[in-house]
């Protein structure tokens, strides 16, 4: 889920589990959402985006899921490793903002991998 | 990193003061972004460009202008810092030929700001 204080909610996982990050997007209409990753000190990374056309998406040890009747976006890491501590950030473009349209941002997840 | 170089990437200026964050990139991009980033809030849009002399507002654009004079220079610039402008802020390019909206954004290092 996201925060709205100034603590962000932290999954803490073993290395070599399997991670879940949860996102709760406000917009009905949106169309398209993307997962970010972002280290430490650095500018956000794209991880996998997904469009509502589709349930489902697969990347190199990720995994997005998207269920649209609940409004709700989940990004699967499997086996995680060390390298996988970040925050993570979910997006979403709301499909009613027109032709210059502007990703609306949640406020972020931390993944702290134990090794 | 898709070839963006912010600068500074760390300034501390005083109130009052104008400040000038630079986002230049090396690819020929056409839609550029500022965001700053806080925490408690995110990413939050400031401006973005859609072309040389095409820009925009976002969502918190008050008390900052932009320029874009060249398609590999987007500049912020803050008229008069005040410490509610202390902040991460980052420049994002846009890949892929669709709307402003989607696709994949390559971010910049960040500039981080301190105003007193």
């Amino acid at each position: 889920g996201e925060s709205v204080g100034l603590h962000l909610p932290t999954l803490s996982v073993q290395e070599g589990d399997n991670s879940i990050i949860n996102c709760a997007y406000s917009n009905s209409a949106s169309d398209y959402f993307i997962w970010y990753k972002q280290e430490s000190g650095k500018g956000p990374q794209f991880i996998i985006d997904i469009r509502s056309n589709m349930d489902k998406r697969q990347g190199q040890r990720v995994t997005v899921l998207l269920n649209k009747t609940v409004k709700h976006l989940s990004l699967q890491i499997a086996a995680t490793q060390p390298g996988d501590s970040a925050v993570y950030f979910c997006a979403e473009n709301p499909a009613n903002a027109g032709n210059n349209r502007k990703l609306i941002w949640g406020l972020g997840t931390s993944l702290a991998v134990n090794p | 990193d898709a070839g963006i170089t912010q600068s500074p990437r760390h300034k501390v200026t005083e109130t009052g003061t104008p400040v000038t964050l630079r986002c230049h990139q090396t690819e020929n991009h056409r839609y550029m972004y500022w965001y700053r980033q806080d925490p408690g809030h995110g990413l939050r849009l400031i401006h973005y460009s859609y072309g040389v002399k095409d820009t925009d507002k976002g969502e918190v654009s008050d008390g900052y202008s932009v320029s874009r004079s060249k398609t590999e220079d987007f500049l912020l610039t803050l008229e008069s810092a005040t410490s509610s402008q202390t902040s991460v802020y980052f420049c994002a390019i846009k890949a892929g030929l669709a709307g402003a909206g989607t696709g994949e954004l390559f971010f910049g290092e960040g500039s981080r700001l301190t105003v007193l």
